[in-house]
């Protein structure tokens, strides 16, 4: 089974700290994907890899930045927290030819 | 960009009912595909139809697509309380590559 995990199921960081969010996945998957979470606005595409060190800008990039260093690892940079950053956020991953998304169990981060 | 648009919004039935969501979407499409969210959790794929499909089932699932509409139906027949859950339709447009384009969800409510 695809497991992708992520690094923290929920986190508070004050306004204005950067803050990490990992996303790991044991399938050797090409394509990972972050998404943000809101109610009434359902599952918006912040940033998404095809390959390592490769990114692309998803709908909704601004505030966030990512890295892809390793395969396995696709990391969501908040380089500044703020307050309409509090979301919950999911990463994903594909691959192999595949057209299923394996999704983590989210982080919900409050941002205060 | 919201590609997909769930109907209804909520949904609250009895065990045993069937429970019936509808997607629409806007641009052409490779292929429709239908998550499940409990919640707080990552989301869970279901199924998955192609474009020169029309039906598909899967156990107590059955999803149909109409490309002439742009709409897809998600039936979950003699449901359970256990199908209590959000569910997103999720299109794979033809110019994204492998990004999913996610609706805002429908939450079903299944009562014993």
């Amino acid at each position: 089974d695809v497991k992708v995990t992520q690094s923290s199921r929920y986190l508070v960081k004050r306004t204005g700290e950067k803050v990490f969010l990992e996303c790991v996945q044991d399938m050797d998957h090409e394509n990972m994907f972050w998404y943000r979470q809101d109610p009434g606005l359902g599952l918006r595409l912040i940033y998404f890899s095809y390959d390592v060190k490769m990114k692309e800008k998803g709908d909704i990039p601004e505030g966030y930045s990512v890295s892809r260093e390793k395969k396995e690892r696709f990391s969501l940079i908040l380089e500044s927290a703020s307050t309409n950053q509090t979301s919950m956020y999911l990463c994903a991953s594909t691959g192999g030819g595949q057209e299923t998304q394996y999704f983590g169990p989210g982080t919900r981060l409050l941002v205060l | 960009s919201q590609q997909g648009e769930e109907d209804p919004q909520a949904l609250s039935i009895q065990e045993g009912e069937n429970a019936t969501m509808n997607c629409s979407y806007k641009t052409s499409i490779n292929n429709l595909q239908w998550y499940r969210q409990n919640s707080g959790r990552g989301l869970v794929h279901l199924i998955l139809i192609r474009s020169n499909e029309r039906e598909k089932h899967s156990g107590r699932l059955r999803v149909t697509l109409d490309t002439s509409k742009k709409s897809s139906s998600l039936l979950i027949t003699a449901s359970r309380a256990a199908d209590t859950a959000s569910y997103f339709c999720a299109t794979d447009a033809s110019q994204a590559g492998t990004a999913l384009i996610f609706g805002k969800g429908t939450t079903l409510s299944v009562s014993s």
